[in-house]
């Protein structure tokens, strides 16, 4: 099955400035890759997702890139602000709707204001 | 916005008892998952149905885990015995039929689990 590294486990940074987060996936046939934030105690919420046909995609302030041979994925976040502090998973699946997403372990990012 | 509803939202439970969880996913989605997700860790797929049958449940412990969703809507997950390890957070999500667009799933709020 699918298998979802990511790093860093922690991060810390100023607000501000930029954070980068990265995933590697196993699978080969994954072809849909969601990033969610989740707020303590609260559900995961989808905040970009990209699929292999695009290298990168980008929504204000958040961009995710995609590098198919390499089988790793990015998260960025510029201009960070103290309301981005949450944990932020990266997901992986072959985007047929019939499997299910194979998570990261999540990063803590913490925006010092 | 349509939602996926789950209940109860906590539960603490001793030790070898059951306890059970319920989801009603978004109207119109045909694909519900249980993920399990421990403090500190990324959500794990506990189970997928497709309409009323299961597509995998292959990480599911099934010696004291079950679930099922006989009618294909709302999905009930039981645990018995509850045992300490079974602390976490209970999430269920549903996506709706596959589309070349893609396929985003939708989680509800959780069910807080605490074994005591």
């Amino acid at each position: 099955g699918e298998n979802v590294e990511q790093h860093p486990s922690t991060l810390s940074v100023q607000e501000g400035d930029s954070a980068v987060i990265k995933c590697t996936y196993s699978d080969s046939a994954s072809n849909y890759f969601p990033w969610y934030k989740q707020e303590l105690g609260k559900r995961p919420q989808l905040i970009i997702d990209i699929r292999s046909n695009v290298g990168e995609k980008k929504d204000q302030r958040i961009a995710v890139t995609l590098n198919k041979t390499a089988k790793h994925f990015s998260l960025h976040i510029t201009e960070t602000q103290p309301e981005d502090s949450a944990v932020y998973f990266c997901a992986a699946s072959l985007d047929t709707g019939r499997r299910a997403l194979t998570f990261g372990s999540g990063t803590r990012l913490q925006v010092q204001p | 916005e349509a939602e996926v509803a789950q209940s109860p939202r906590y539960k603490i439970t001793e030790k070898s008892q059951a306890v059970a969880f319920w989801c009603d996913p978004i109207s119109g989605h045909a694909t519900l998952y249980w993920y399990r997700q421990i403090l500190g860790q990324g959500p794990e797929l506990l189970v997928q149905f497709q309409d009323e049958s299961v597509v995998d449940d292959s990480q599911l412990p099934k010696d004291r885990f079950s679930a099922e969703r006989l009618k294909g809507v709302d999905s009930t997950l039981k645990i018995q015995p509850a045992e300490l390890g079974d602390s976490a957070m209970y999430l269920c999500a549903s996506s709706p039929p596959p589309r070349p667009s893609g396929n985003t799933i939708y989680f509800g709020e959780g069910s807080w689990l605490t074994v005591v």
